[in-house]
């Protein structure tokens, strides 16, 4: 039974560029939220998507997107980086559609913006 | 969006020795209060949750008491092992409400 996997582990990217990030949630679960989490901070939720649709949205701007597809996989994008958005970004999924459903986290993506 | 407010933000015990860790909240539309555990560079794990139906939770040496009425809800560790040592976030959700973190408890137990 797989756990929720994310990928790349870590990445490098400079000021102004766009980045992908990946997530595949655990088997038999169809929700994926996405969170942003600063050095020595608590998670911040960014969106949950749900029946390929985006559910909930914190408080993010546009440059922040993603998708999901119809195997419950999710992408993050993100464009015209800052260097405030260096962070760990945490994929977590759930099973059916609401905030109060028990979420399950992935290790995590390391972006570091130059 | 609703608030979540954790104390303490550092916590150092002896092993052994009980560790609580409390947060509260602002809006009573809140019913899911989710504990979770990082350790230095990994995932947030989930240790205990607790639902607005409930007052109190356990499992092994951890239980979660909720107090809706005072708006605040606590994490109890007891007979507490170095291995306990982490990083302990609540959480909250509930109605039309995102997911929302605390800022964190640094739990040091000293051998």
């Amino acid at each position: 039974d797989a756990g929720v996997t994310q990928s790349p582990t870590h990445l490098i990217k400079t000021r102004g560029q766009q980045v992908t990030l990946r997530c595949s949630p655990k088997s038999g679960h169809d929700t994926v939220s996405w969170y942003q989490q600063a050095l020595g901070q608590g998670p911040q939720f960014i969106f949950q998507y749900y029946e390929e649709e985006e559910r909930q949205r914190g408080n993010f701007p546009d440059r922040f997107s993603g998708h999901q597809f119809p195997n419950y996989s999710s992408e993050l994008n993100v464009n015209a980086l800052l260097l405030g958005d260096s962070a760990l970004y945490l994929c977590a999924s759930s099973l059916g559609g609401s905030s109060t459903d028990t979420q399950y986290f992935g290790p995590g993506t390391r972006l570091t913006v130059l | 969006g609703e608030n979540v407010e954790q104390h303490p933000s550092t916590l150092s015990v002896q092993e052994g020795d009980s560790a609580v860790i409390k947060c509260t909240y602002s809006d009573s539309a809140s019913n899911y209060f989710p504990w979770y555990k990082q350790e230095l560079g990994k995932r947030p794990q989930l240790i205990i949750d607790i639902r607005s139906n409930v007052g109190e939770k356990k499992d092994q040496r951890i239980a979660v008491t909720l107090n809706k009425t005072a708006k605040h809800f606590s994490l109890h560790i007891t007979e507490t092992q170095p291995e306990d040592s982490a990083v302990y976030f609540c959480a909250l959700s509930g109605g039309s409400y995102i997911p929302t973190f605390g800022r964190g408890t640094s739990l040091i137990v000293h051998p």
